[in-house]
């Protein structure tokens, strides 16, 4: 079945380490994303990809580093700079969003990161 | 900047009843699309129902619906038959065509009451 994996479902640190999480997709999509969602404050997205090798900061990028090695997978990396890094983490994808007409974002069953 | 917002942080709802999550947005394109994702306590992210600003006639989706106010700038979701399994946060989506990012809602906690 096509779709989004995110791994792992659960996931704690010590407070100063680097930590990354996976993402990967089979669904063909150009277009990769994450999202930070904590309660009370909806969905901040931190990177996007369009292409390989590509990808753009969001709204809350600092703490955060992500790659663009393969079109199926987008790592996220959450640095020990990130003052605040327990949250749930969502990745998407979708078709590029600049040339369709169909602008769904598909989305993996996120990541619960939690700082000791 | 486009921005969405949902002015109930939580509802609840009666099973069997219908329901109205509301979502006001702001924007100058007059092309666009408005979404309302579901997310159930599982946390996985649905896609419920999706409107092109350019059709006048409101999506609808077996239980859910929309009513779409251009003008107005609001989008609206009603849900009929209120069902247990409909219990979930559910946002309120915005993006424009050929544009590289959604916007979200901060979201509605809707709670199903037996």
């Amino acid at each position: 079945d096509g779709g989004i994996t995110q791994s792992p479902k659960y996931l704690f640190r010590k407070e100063g380490q680097n930590v990354t999480l996976s993402c990967e997709q089979n669904l063909n999509h150009d277009a990769m994303y994450w999202y930070r969602q904590d309660p009370g404050q909806g969905l901040r997205l931190i990177y996007y990809s369009q292409i390989v090798n590509d990808f753009q900061k969001g709204d809350i990028a600092e703490g955060y580093s992500v790659s663009r090695e393969k079109k199926e997978s987008f790592p996220l990396t959450v640095t020990s700079a990130q003052k605040n890094p327990t949250a749930f983490y969502l990745c998407a994808s979708s078709i590029d969003l600049r040339t369709g007409a169909y602008n769904e974002q598909f989305f993996g069953p996120g990541t619960r990161l939690t700082v000791l | 900047a486009q921005t969405v917002t949902q002015s109930q942080p939580e509802m609840s709802v009666q099973e069997a009843e219908t329901v109205t999550l509301s979502c006001t947005y702001d924007t100058s394109e007059s092309d666009y699309y408005l979404f309302w994702y579901k997310q159930p306590p599982s946390r996985q992210m649905i896609l419920v129902i999706r409107q092109e600003a350019y059709k006048q006639q409101n999506a609808t989706e077996n239980r859910f619906s929309v009513n779409f106010q251009k003008a107005a700038k609001s989008f609206s979701l009603k849900i009929s038959d209120s069902q247990l399994g409909d219990a979930a946060m559910y946002f309120c989506a915005y993006s424009r065509p050929r544009d590289d990012k959604i916007i979200f809602g901060k979201g509605t906690r809707l709670h199903i009451l037996p």
